[in-house]
């Protein structure tokens, strides 16, 4: 397995106000995603990162922004949280040879 | 855009009885293709993938098949068993490393 840590694992924030979830890594893997999964939706790509600094939009990337200064980490970051935005959010790595993606537990986020 | 149909459900079956959720698929090219299943409270999982057609992916006794010409990748299992409800998600992979692109899951409840 990838290793891969989410914090926090449950959050509960108002309307309004920034947040930023987390995820690390300790396998060294070059990529990274970030997705939403809502009941009906399945899961949803957010945004990914190629690489240190390298980062790029998915399906639904309105409302959030992404950074990465280290390959084992990946934040994402609602800038002005919304009620749209709860939900369950998950990070993914893929290693060079993999054809599978490694998933972490998940933060479940609750927008007041 | 690459899509991903498959039955929402919830599937209810009970246990032994024979499993088969439908998949089917939308890309350009020749995607990878995967099954992930999540069990309740947790991240996802491979379970099982194939990469060309006519490939066979098989795991814990779920099998399934890349049909190119009919875009399928249909999930089967035998025998179900109690232990294996959740929620299993049909998903393919592009040329790329931009994510996976997902269906919107199958819930599955096995009783006894």
């Amino acid at each position: 397995d990838a290793g891969i840590t989410q914090s926090p694992r449950h959050k509960v924030t108002e309307t309004g106000t920034p947040v930023t979830l987390r995820c690390h890594q300790t396998e060294n893997h070059r990529y990274m995603y970030w997705y939403r999964q809502d009941p009906g939706h399945g899961l949803r790509l957010i945004h990914y990162s190629y690489g240190v600094k390298d980062t790029d939009k998915g399906e639904v990337s309105d409302g959030y922004s992404v950074s990465r200064s280290k390959t084992e980490d990946f934040l994402l970051t609602l800038e002005s949280a919304t009620s749209s935005q709860t939900s369950v959010y998950f990070c993914a790595t893929l290693g060079l040879t993999a054809y599978g993606y490694t998933f972490g537990s998940g933060t479940r986020l609750t927008v007041v | 855009g690459d899509s991903v149909t498959q039955m929402e459900g919830p599937v209810t079956l009970s246990e032994e009885a024979f499993l088969t959720i439908n998949c089917t698929y939308t890309a350009t090219g020749y995607p990878s293709l995967f099954w992930y299943v999540q069990y309740p409270g947790e991240g996802l999982q491979l379970l099982l993938k194939a990469t060309k057609a006519d490939d066979k992916g098989s795991n814990k006794g779920f099998e399934a098949t890349y049909r190119k010409e009919t875009t399928s990748f249909h999930l089967e299992k035998g025998s179900v068993q109690v232990s294996d409800s959740a929620v299993y998600f049909c998903a393919l992979r592009g040329g790329g490393a931009d994510g996976l692109t997902f269906g919107k899951g199958t819930h599955l409840i096995i009783q006894p």
